[in-house]
């Protein structure tokens, strides 16, 4: 099974700042790696999926890069809508499709 | 509009059974894979089980093979998930989520609202 972890766990920032959310797979995943946001109360949505492909409807301020083991979800400039919790998603080796444990923005 | 709703979630005892489902619209169902994910309160997400567009393949996280049973009814465009031997642990909202393809890989553009199931010892 692959392990993903995220870093941080928590991350204060201010609004208009910028944001850089780490995911790192236990082994290498290619680029089959998504990212999604979570806010309370709601199912996740789908940001990024092929490691750097906004989904539809899905702001140009949130990019992502990186592939096999190292990825990066980067907010260029932090809205209030943006504060939730980010989780990253292998489909590389399956099953299990596995999660990180999230990353928490809050404000600072 | 691509819509999923589960139900059938509630309040059961540890060891007992219970049937969620997920009513499908807005696509042609058997085209693609289906899967729960769950997501125990303030935990994260765990992938828990998927099957194919016809049904005839089946995958399970390892903690719930044995236990869980995911089905299909693609004449009436509903997932299923029997869970059996419930325990504490298993306490959490399920979310029936569409799959990319066929064959139940890949990333998840489309979740239900969640079904709260839980166990109590």
């Amino acid at each position: 099974e692959i392990v993903m972890t995220q870093s941080p766990a928590t991350l204060s920032v201010s609004p208009g700042e910028r944001a850089a959310l780490s995911c790192r797979a236990s082994q290498s995943v290619s680029s089959n790696l998504a990212w999604y946001q979570q806010k309370p109360g709601q199912a996740p949505r789908l940001l990024i999926y092929g490691a750097s492909t906004r989904a539809t409807g899905i702001p140009a301020r949130f990019s992502g890069s990186g592939s096999g083991t190292e990825f990066t979800l980067t907010i260029s400039s932090l809205q209030s809508e943006d504060f939730a919790v980010y989780y990253c998603q292998q489909y590389n080796n399956w099953p299990p499709f596995t999660f990180g444990p999230g990353t928490k923005v809050d404000i600072k | 509009e691509v819509q999923l709703l589960e139900s059938g979630g509630g309040l059961v005892q540890s060891g007992g059974s219970l049937r969620l489902s997920c009513a499908a619209s807005g696509f042609t169902f058997n085209s693609y894979a289906m899967n729960w994910v769950r997501q125990a309160p303030g935990k994260g997400l765990e992938w828990v089980s998927g099957v194919s567009g016809g049904g005839d393949n089946t995958y399970y996280a390892d903690s719930m093979r044995g236990r869980f049973t995911v089905s299909r009814d693609n004449s009436n465009d509903t997932l299923y998930l029997h869970m059996n031997r419930l325990r504490a642990e298993d306490t959490a909202v399920y979310y029936c989520v569409k799959g990319l393809n066929y064959d139940s890989g890949g990333y998840y553009a489309y979740w239900g609202q969640g079904t709260l199931v839980t166990v109590s010892s």
